[in-house]
């Protein structure tokens, strides 16, 4: 079956653009989550939504901000971006609660959407 | 807070060698869930394993096994007779119960970098 599929791969933009990520779950899965990738910070949560709600957030500013559809695409939004914000933004799928299968905890990733800010 | 130690940065061994990344963690839950994963360049995570607290029985698959000590909060990876192919970078991370709907609310390692030369 198809993996998590996230668009753009590469992208480039300057300070005090925004820029909007796109993240297409595994089909079924209903959990979808981000994170940024640093080489300072590692690997650290941005938020899940799982049917259409966050249902988690981590500790970034208001600038990051995220949206699920009814169909379980998720895309991220960051608002007036600074050179800090470079990094490789991940979406994970998971099957979250929902339809009765077994949370399992494995989360399945996109190859991720790699971002740098002139 | 929950806190994930990868105290190796980079290991570099030859091919056929047995190699061991560490992961110790911190967490003040009864029940969590323990991970590893694999990301190769290409930049996807990929999930190579998940224990929970209740179970401290070490787990080999194929040329892979893993050694998880309650009493001294690791969860070790062990490459048997490694390969090439095994070269990439390797996060443990931390979440809290599953069950709570937070399994996507990963906390991640710093990781270590695997080299496997010829």
């Amino acid at each position: 079956k198809a993996g998590v599929t996230q668009t753009p791969r590469y992208l480039i933009k300057t300070r005090g653009q925004q820029v909007t990520l796109s993240c297409s779950p595994i089909s079924g899965h209903r959990s979808v989550s981000w994170y940024q990738q640093t080489p300072g910070q590692g690997l650290q949560f941005l938020f899940e939504y799982f049917s259409e709600t966050q249902r988690n957030k981590g500790n970034f500013p208001g600038r990051f901000s995220g949206r699920q559809f009814s169909n379980s695409r998720s895309e991220m939004n960051v608002s007036t971006l600074e050179l800090g914000d470079s990094a490789l933004y991940l979406c994970a799928s998971s099957w979250g609660l929902a339809g009765g299968r077994a949370n399992t905890g494995e989360l399945f990733f996109g190859e991720g959407s790699r971002l740098t800010v002139l | 807070a929950q806190k994930v130690t990868q105290a190796q940065t980079e290991i570099s061994v030859v091919e056929k060698e047995d190699v061991t990344l560490d992961c110790v963690y911190e967490t003040r839950d009864t029940t969590y869930y323990l991970f590893w994963y694999k990301q190769p360049p290409s930049g996807e995570l990929v999930f190579l394993i998940r224990r929970n607290s209740f179970d401290e029985q070490n787990e080999i698959s194929g040329r892979y096994s893993w050694n998880f000590q309650k009493s001294t909060s690791s969860f070790n990876f062990t490459i048997t007779a490694s390969q090439v192919v095994d070269s990439a970078v390797y996060f443990c991370a931390l979440s809290e119960a599953i069950n709570t709907g937070t399994a996507s609310k990963l906390t991640f390692g710093t990781g270590t970098r695997l080299q496997v030369t010829l």
